[in-house]
This record gives structure tokens, sequence and C-alpha cells, in this order.
């Protein structure tokens, strides 16, 4: 079966880049019509789609983030991951890792100086 | 761009069956699938539906769910409440290549 596991440092100050990572199993991220997507759920909030990265390696990514959001796949490594540029308090939260019917753990970051 | 619209709380007896809607406020509910995340307390989400009406393995069929055209919204039906389906439930659809989530609903069981 399928599962994902995000990992990420943790703490990021503010204004630098946040750089998460999420380990695919069970399923090639390249496999046709896959996608793989990530969503983040700041403290006591809801959930919110940040980006998506599909299985020929086209990405979209929540318009409301700008130019701050690259998301990218290793097909040796079969893992995606993702950078948030120039980070802000706003942008704690629980980031997942997920498709539409499977979901990772999670991994917290907090922006902090 | 759409909004996905759910109750903010809801709730209900052990044993009993309970439903959760999500309605969606432009475009056609049937144009995107819909899917539905459980997340416990202190837990991460996990799909219960996806597909509209499928359940990843492991799911009880006592989730189930359903689309209705007439009011433009999905359904999330649980049935023979268990204290451990006490949860935030949500509504996630797709706008295009952007994922839509609703705002979530609490489920108490009591």
């Amino acid at each position: 079966q399928r599962q994902l596991q995000e990992s990420g440092p943790g703490l990021v100050r503010p204004s630098e880049t946040l750089s998460l990572t999420c380990i695919v199993s069970g399923a090639s991220i390249s496999s046709s019509n896959s996608f793989w997507g990530w969503v983040r759920q700041p403290p006591g909030k809801g959930l919110e789609w940040v980006a998506t990265i599909y299985y020929s390696g086209r990405t979209y990514s929540n318009l409301s983030l700008g130019s701050r959001v690259t998301v990218s796949g290793d097909t040796s490594k079969n893992e995606i991951s993702l950078k948030l540029r120039s980070v802000t308090a706003t942008d704690t939260a629980v980031y997942y890792c997920a498709t539409a019917d499977v979901w990772g753990r999670g991994t917290s970051v907090i922006v902090s100086s | 761009n759409f909004m996905l619209s759910q109750p903010h709380s809801v709730s209900e007896s052990p044993g009993k069956t309970v439903s959760i809607s999500c309605t969606r406020s432009s475009g056609s509910i049937v144009s995107t699938y819909v899917q539905w995340h459980q997340q416990r307390p202190g837990g991460s989400p996990t799909a219960v539906i996806y597909e509209d009406t499928l359940r990843p393995s492991g799911v009880p069929d006592r989730f189930s769910a359903s689309i209705d055209t007439s009011s433009n919204s999905a359904s999330l039906t649980i049935s023979g409440l268990k204290t451990e389906d006490e949860a935030d439930y949500y509504c996630q659809s797709f706008d295009g290549n952007t994922w839509v989530f609703g705002g979530g609903t609490r489920l108490t069981v009591l």
C-alpha cells in the first residue's frame, strides 16, 4: 500500500527558505495519472492546499503564495519536495504530503527567529 | 473559482447515523470528484472517501457518501456511530488543477 512520509527542519527563520521532502513508497511518483500534493494546516485552523506535482512533472501552486513556491519530484529517489521562500510567521503550520486517498503524518514547521 | 461550505459542527449519539453536507458554491458538484477526510484530535488527516463514493482500504463500510445535484452538494454519512468517529471532517474537490477544501465540520459523538 502507498505510504507518504514527510521530513523537514522543524524551525525556520523568517525570510529564509523552507525545504520539505516527502518519500513515497508503494507507488511510483511517475506512474500514469498520479498526482502528489502538499497541504498545510496552521495551528487551530483548517486545511490549505499549497501545491501539486503530476506524474508528468507538471506543477501547480496556490496563487495566494505567489512565486514563493517550488515543487519538484525526484524519480530516482521516488520523492517529492517543496520549497517555500521568504517565509514569515504566517507560514507556521503542519505540512502534509497527500494524494486523493492517502496522507502522510505531516511535519511541523515553525517560523521564528 | 468556487467554495465548499460545510456546517461548522454536528453532534449525534453513539449507534445513530449522521450526515455532513458539503455544498459547492458555483459550477456543478459532479464536474470534479469529491473527497472526504477525517482528522481526529491531534492527528493527521486520513481519507475516508475518494472519487465521490469510494472507500480506501481499511475504512469501514459505516462510512458512505453521495452526490445530490439538486442541491449541488455532497454528503458524508456515518452509520452506527462510535466514539472513535469524533473528529473534524473536511470535504475537498478540484478546481482545475487546484485543490479546494471545505472549512471542516466538527463531529461530536455524545
